[in-house]
Formats: C-alpha cells, structure tokens, sequence
C-alpha cells in the first residue's frame, strides 16, 4: 500500500514569494492534516479536514496561509508571501477517519531566504 | 490549553537493555494516545498506538496508559543501535467537532550506546 505522498522534498525560495505544498493521501482515507515542525519541535496542527471540509483551521495564519482539499483526496497548502519564520518542515498526514491512527509523509523541507 | 510533557533527553542506555520514555499530559478529555519515531531528517513514523488503560505490546515495544494520571510510556526491549531517534508522544483529543488534531511533544532523544 502505497504511503502519504508529498511533494516537492525541498523548497527553498526567497522571502515575499508565494510557495505551495502538495499532499496525496493514502487511498481510502478520509481525514487529512497539515502539521509543520520546527527544528526541536514536535509538529503543530494547522488544518485538519474531513473529507472536502476544512473542520479545524484554527492554528492556520490565514493571513498569509490558505489550503483546499478538492474532490477530498489531494491537498494543497499555500503560503503567500512567505516569511523568514516560515522556514520549516511541512507534513501532511492522514487517517481513516477522525481518531484513528495517522500516517505522515516525507515531508517539504522549506528555507525562505 | 493542550500539553504534552516530555523529557527531551538525551537518553542513554546500553544495547540489549529497557529503554523507558515518558510522556504526560495535560487534558483529561484527551482518548488516544500515540507514540511515533523520527529520525534525523525524516518524517515521524508511527509505532504504538492505545486507547485503554493498561499494557499494549508489539513485538519489543510496550506502551503503557494510565489516564487517571495521566501518563503514557513506552518501553523498548532488547534495545538496539537501530532505535537510536527521537521518541515523539502524541495525545488525541476529543471535542465537540470529534477528534482533534494530535498534540505532539517535543520528543526524546534516545541514545543506545553499543
């Protein structure tokens, strides 16, 4: 069975330039999330969706984050323009459904310059 | 506000012995419970999950859960220069909208010393 699919691997681009993540889930499951982890962290939620539904956007910076789930399977998260703190590892991951276990991709390394 | 309290370590113990990592948590409401392994530069990958008090074991890992107080461990048999990472716990909790988002830990650096 094939894993989370994320892509691009690396990122690196300059401050005030808009960036996008894409995420392909594993088949089948239904709830997808955006995490991001900082060096020493453990990852911070900040998009959950259910399905097409964006069911818990709290933690997102909406001023400059934005992301869609079309069709409910693949996902893209955008930052526009991006920030020096932006700088981190963007995971997506997916579940079955709410509460179950969760798998994480690879990951998308981002440095902002 | 959501906590999950890790020791970041390092933690260092010889191969072929327990490794032991602990996790506490701040929320009651909070009903799974996880523990994944990252190494350096990947992503994290699950290897325990449990939702009832008690002992779970899986092959040479063994989580535990006691909710009352409110505290999660993992226990590595047999530990191995493979399991060299960071240990992340994750707690899952449950509000009105149904399962949250996992609140991470700022993991454990385990060290097995061959």
């Amino acid at each position: 069975e094939a894993g989370v699919v994320q892509s691009p691997r690396y990122k690196i681009i300059e401050k005030k330039q808009p960036v996008a993540f894409w995420c392909n889930p594993i088949s089948g499951h239904n709830t997808l999330y955006w995490y991001l982890q900082n060096l020493g962290q453990g990852p911070e939620l900040l998009i959950r969706y259910e399905n097409e539904e964006a069911v818990d956007d709290s933690q997102l910076p909406k001023d400059r984050f934005s992301a869609e789930r079309l069709k409910g399977v693949d996902s893209t998260l955008k930052i526009q323009p991006a920030e020096l703190g932006d700088s981190a590892v963007y995971l997506c991951a997916s579940s079955f459904t709410q509460g179950s276990e969760q798998y994480f991709g690879p990951g998308t390394r981002l440095t902002v310059t | 506000q959501k906590e999950v309290e890790q020791n970041s370590g390092p933690l260092s113990v010889p191969e072929g012995a327990i490794a032991s990592l602990n996790c506490t948590y701040s929320d009651r409401g909070s009903q799974s419970f996880f523990w994944y392994r990252q190494y350096s530069g990947k992503s994290p990958e699950l290897i325990m999950s449990i939702y009832s008090n008690g002992d779970k074991e899986d092959g040479r890992f063994t989580a535990q859960l006691n909710k009352a107080s409110q505290y999660v461990s993992l226990l590595i048999r047999d530990s191995q220069p493979s399991d060299s990472a960071t240990y992340l716990c994750a707690v899952n909790l449950y509000s009105g909208g149904g399962a949250d988002g996992l609140t991470f830990g700022k993991g454990t650096h385990l060290i097995i010393q061959p």
